[in-house]
This record gives C-alpha cells, sequence and structure tokens, in this order.
C-alpha cells in the first residue's frame, strides 16, 4: 500500500528553526496536512497543501512541497516550547477516496 | 459547539470482555473515522463510515465492528477484547463531499485490556 514516512523524533532549542521532514510514496496525492498532537489529546490540523503548490506560509510555519521527489517538510520559526508535541504529516488522494494516511509522528522536543 | 465527543476516555478491560466505544461530532459531517494510535505506529484506520448508512473496512478491522446509529453518531464495538487492543483510540469526523475534507478529532479513549 501507499506509505508515509516521518522521522521519529527530533529536538531543538527554543528560539531556533525546526524542521520536520516526511516522504510519500503515491505519486497522485492531491492533498497534504499537518496535524499537531499535544500530550494527551487529539490529532489537530496545522495547515495543509495543495499538490500544484510549492510552498504555503502561515505566521511562523511554512510548509515545502517538493512533488518530484515526493518529500514535504513543516518549518516551525522561533520554536517555543509550546510547541513541543506530536507532528503528523498525511496524505490524501482519489485513489484511495481522499482518506488520509498518516505518517508515525514526529515528537518534537523543545529545550529551553 | 463541541466538535468531536468520545466516551469514556479511560478504560480498562479483562481478556474476553465486551464494551462499546462511543463517537459523537455536532458539524454536521458526513464521514466518521475509527483510528487506533500504538506507539511507532502512528494512526491506522479500523473503519470508516463514509455517509449515513453506510461502513468499510480500514487498515486494521479484525476484532471490531460497528454502528453508524445516525449521522452525528459512529460506535465501536470490541465483542472479546485482547491485550493486542491495548491501544488509544480516536474518532474523527470531515464533510467528505468535496475532495479537501480535514479530518476533525476528538480526544481519544485510552483502552488497556489485561
Amino acid at each position: 500500500g501507499e506509505d508515509v514516512e516521518q522521522s521519529l523524533f527530533l529536538s531543538v532549542r527554543e528560539g531556533d528553526s525546526s524542521v520536520i521532514n516526511c516522504t510519500y510514496t503515491d505519486s497522485s496525492s492531491t492533498y497534504l496536512y499537518w496535524y499537531k498532537q499535544e500530550p494527551g489529546a487529539g490529532l489537530q490540523l496545522l495547515t495543509y497543501i495543495f499538490s500544484n503548490m510549492d510552498m504555503k506560509q502561515d505566521q511562523r510555519l511554512t510548509v515545502l512541497l517538493n512533488k518530484k521527489d515526493k518529500h514535504l517538510s513543516l518549518r516551525i520559526a522561533d520554536t517555543q516550547t509550546g510547541d513541543s508535541a506530536i507532528y503528523f504529516c498525511a496524505e490524501s488522494s482519489p485513489g484511495g477516496s481522499y482518506i488520509p494516511t498518516f505518517g508515525r509522528g514526529t515528537s518534537l522536543i523543545v529545550h529551553p | 459547539n463541541a466538535g468531536v465527543t468520545q466516551t469514556p476516555k479511560f478504560q480498562v478491560l479483562k481478556t474476553g470482555q465486551s464494551m462499546t466505544l462511543q463517537c459523537a461530532q455536532d458539524m454536521n459531517h458526513n464521514s466518521m473515522y475509527w483510528y487506533r494510535q500504538d506507539p511507532g505506529m502512528g494512526l491506522r484506520l479500523i473503519y470508516y463510515s463514509a455517509s449515513e448508512g453506510t461502513t468499510d473496512k480500514g487498515e486494521v478491522p479484525n476484532g471490531y465492528n460497528v454502528s453508524r446509529l445516525n449521522k452525528r453518531e459512529f460506535s465501536l464495538r470490541l465483542e472479546s477484547a485482547a491485550p493486542s487492543q491495548t491501544s488509544v483510540y480516536f474518532c474523527a469526523s470531515s464533510e467528505m463531499d468535496r475532495d479537501n475534507s480535514p479530518l476533525h478529532f476528538g480526544n481519544g479513549t485510552r483502552l488497556t485490556v489485561t
């Protein structure tokens, strides 16, 4: 089946930028999402990008999409301790009835 | 506006016991989903309901049944719980009548089977 891969952990210092990477295999992926999960809570949509876009910026968040390499990244500028969470990459495509397929999640740890 | 509400929040079962996890959404969404989350495994889809009156298997349906009671409610039943079903269960909903339909999640049910 189609796959979404992420590294499991990322540790950064407060104030630095964080970059979380994701690769996917489905060349027909139409929408790519980033979700955030805080401890003890469900996932919340952070942002998404349509496959015909290269970049999307939303305040401290920048999403970059390299469709040729099937690579998605989420950059968080000026990372704060409140950004500590698990970040999930997900993709949806027509072949999957637009039901998102999730990666395993990247645990972001922000040190003071 | 509560969004997606799951009950109970926590549950401990003995092997062989049965239980039903409840989920309700108040966003008038057509589609509802059940996922399980296990350490290092991410989210895996158990069952989904694209619209009221329909249900379909996801990636890991064995040992589970679902009921789409009405547009608001989608329940997940474990008929005979096994330790392998110890997990955090998330219910989600989406509009699903257009191609970009992000999921809205509940806060999860933490289930332990001993």
